[in-house]
């Protein structure tokens, strides 16, 4: 099993509908999450941390879900400026360093 | 403006040159990455740094070379015993340092392309 699994996509959307990725992790001893936005041929930039509580920030909201692995991003109400890819990131357990997923490429239209 | 520059944004080579990859954060932060991106493929790390003078191999090390003289810099040189280095370079920063895994940061990353 890979350390951090995601759906690649597209996901094609339509502005203003709601959409929702999973990501899977291997390690169970991992702790820290993150949510990270990668626009066509630019850095990663950071979407948002991933708390065992759920977090939200404006339209998105994060979850994770510690007995079966995974963590989710909510984008609710859907701008084309969403369009991008989403990487999923989980710490190295044992390791100061991060994992990050492959992404899942997010394309909203008209 | 805090952040992390990398220079050259485009960088050419011909094969058998080395090349170095200038990476500068004044962020303040302790831990330094380099990490490697190909299309259609995730990031993957080459070196990391977590104190000056000190640093460790990543997943695909072999034919990279990183110094850490200063807190601000982690210079990357690709030598021309890596096969192909042609690649998507990023360098990231992060305040954790030992055992700790914090949000990283990135620069605007270098294209390399070599021929």
């Amino acid at each position: 099993r890979k350390e951090v699994e995601q759906d690649p996509g597209p996901f094609n959307v339509p502005e203003g509908a709601t959409v929702a990725f999973n990501c899977t992790y291997s390690n169970s001893a991992s702790q820290s999450f993150f949510w990270y936005r990668q626009d066509c041929r630019k850095e990663p930039k950071l979407l948002m941390s991933v708390y065992s509580s759920g977090n939200e920030d404006g339209r998105f909201t994060a979850q994770l879900n510690r007995a079966s692995q995974y963590i989710s991003l909510l984008i609710r109400d859907s701008k084309l400026s969403d369009s991008a890819t989403y990487l999923c990131v989980v710490n190295r357990v044992g390791y100061s360093t991060l994992t990050f997923g492959k992404g899942t490429m997010l394309l909203v239209s008209p | 403006d805090g952040g992390i520059t990398q220079s050259p944004k485009y960088l050419f080579r011909k094969e058998g040159q080395n090349v170095t990859l200038s990476c500068e954060q004044n962020l303040n932060h302790d831990a330094m990455y380099w990490y490697r991106q190909d299309p259609g493929q995730g990031l993957r790390l080459i070196y990391y740094s977590q104190i000056v003078n000190d640093f460790q191999k990543g997943d695909i090390a072999e034919g990279y070379s990183v110094s850490r003289e200063k807190k601000e810099s982690f210079p990357l040189t690709v030598t021309s015993a890596q096969k192909n280095p042609t690649a998507f370079y990023l360098c990231a920063s992060s305040s954790g340092g030992v055992s700790s895994s914090y949000e990283q940061y990135f620069g605007p990353g270098t294209r390399l392309t070599v021929t």
